[in-house]
């Protein structure tokens, strides 16, 4: 069963810091990962996506990186702003024509001041 | 360039009541339509997904349907609510086809059912 399990679930850390989250997959055969922002209220929009050759993937402050040999992916944010606080949701895809992505669950990260 | 939409935006409505919820895509042709669920602290859950007009698959039994009647127009439908139905329903699309298949997703209508 394809599964895409993600940590920690939620996270807080002060303005200005770093911070890396995590996911762990399943899914295969493998077809690309992308990493979604969700402010709350609001509908996701993608950081980054990642095919099987690449292993990094930077989009202003967020950094993706990919170990498709040990299926696991992070999202780096660096120097996090009071904007960042949202859910970071990680969607893994197989290829064969499936179009049906796995989602993770979500890290939620909060910046405080 | 492509956009969603979503509405309502907020929905309040009683156990027993009909659902009717919109989504319709611009600016792309024979897109893939999906509808999900997402509950207060929880993942997102796929509910239908369809690869053209008229062609709906169903991802989880529930009292829910949807149907596609236009090209970019996917519609998500209740004949008597249940109070396990209240979340926040997200439209999404993705290019047919495509190897990286990012979704786009709408902004989302928040339901209560009281």
């Amino acid at each position: 069963k394809n599964q895409v399990e993600q940590s920690p679930q939620s996270l807080i850390i002060l303005e200005g810091k770093n911070c890396t989250l995590q996911c762990n997959y399943t899914v295969s055969p493998f077809s690309n990962l992308r990493w979604y922002k969700q402010d709350t209220g609001r509908g996701p929009v993608s950081l980054t996506i990642m095919t099987f050759s690449e292993n990094t993937k930077s989009n202003g402050r967020y950094t993706a990186t990919l170990d498709a040999d040990t299926k696991q992916s992070s999202l780096h944010i660096t120097a996090s702003q009071l904007s960042d606080s949202a859910s970071y949701i990680c969607v893994v895809s197989a290829s064969g024509g499936s179009y049906i992505p796995t989602f993770g669950r979500g890290t939620s990260l909060i910046v405080h001041p | 360039s492509q956009t969603i939409h979503q509405w309502p935006a907020t929905l309040v409505q009683p156990v027993g009541s009909p659902l009717s919820l919109e989504c319709t895509v611009e600016g792309t042709s024979n897109p893939n339509l999906y509808w999900y669920r997402q509950a207060a602290g929880r993942g997102l859950q796929l509910l239908f997904y369809s690869v053209g007009i008229g062609q709906i698959s169903s991802e989880v039994p529930q009292n829910l349907s949807a149907s596609r009647p236009q090209d970019r127009q996917f519609i998500l439908s209740s004949k008597k609510l249940l109070l396990s139905d209240s979340g926040f329903y997200l439209c999404a699309w993705s290019v047919q086809g495509a190897r990286t298949d990012t979704q786009y997703f709408g902004p989302g209508t928040r339901l209560t059912v009281l």
